[in-house]
């Protein structure tokens, strides 16, 4: 147990549906991420928010729409993916200096 | 910017065998270094740490030794076992943003 919830654990959605994922940490931490992590890539920082300000958007393209109303909950909305959205989807936080990260344990998306 | 790049794997090995995964990074300051470990279906768990150069990181009879001379963080590990079958990923923090890299991660399967 890191400290970081994520929910659903497990989400089918078909490519017309608007879905969200959820990510929850009660740290005190005030940086929070989204990284996806696929079965042939290499794991890929999505966004980044420090303090509730978005200050990384790495090329990720529209159909993936962070929010994150409060230093403790961000969430990932989606909408008309495709199917190689399909991976698993991991939420971090971390303290503003030079520590770790606290990972949760993920949403594992299917596309069909 | 900053980037981490470590062995490729898969890496399979026998019970007691010794244990080497190369990580070597690129980063501008002075970043911390982690070695983080992912077992099937679970999120990725800090494995150890070091946050200044010729620090040495352990947990659970696994090692590394931050090497600024050589930009590396090699995990090590004198006796593996069953249970260490996992995703191995090394990663730093540090840089303007202060973001998380990770490496490709490599892959352990020991057998018995």
């Amino acid at each position: 147990e890191t400290g970081v919830t994520q929910t659903p654990r497990h989400l089918v959605m078909g490519m017309t549906n608007k879905k969200s994922l959820k990510c929850e940490q009660h740290l005190g931490h005030n940086a929070m991420y989204w990284y996806k992590q696929s079965a042939k890539k290499p794991l890929e920082l999505m966004f980044v928010y420090n303090f509730k300000e978005q200050t990384e958007n790495n090329s990720v393209p529209s159909r993936f729409s962070p929010e994150c109303p409060n230093s403790s909950h961000l969430f990932l909305h989606l909408h008309t993916l495709q199917p190689e959205d399909s991976a698993l989807y991991l939420c971090a936080s971390s303290p503003p200096l030079n520590t770790e990260a606290f990972f949760g344990q993920g949403t594992r998306l299917t596309v069909v | 910017g900053n980037s981490v790049t470590q062995m490729e794997g898969p890496v399979t090995l026998s019970e007691e065998a010794f244990l080497t995964i190369n990580c070597t990074y690129t980063a501008t300051g002075y970043p911390s270094l982690f070695w983080y470990v992912q077992y099937p279906g679970e999120g990725l768990q800090l494995l150890l740490k070091a946050t200044k150069a010729d620090d040495k990181g352990s947990n659970k009879g696994f090692e590394a030794t931050y090497r600024k001379e050589t930009t590396s963080f090699h995990l090590e590990k004198g006796s593996v076992q069953v249970s260490d079958s996992a995703v191995y990923f090394c990663a730093l923090r540090g840089g303007r943003n202060n973001d998380m890299r990770f490496g490709a991660g490599t892959r352990l399967t020991v057998k018995p």
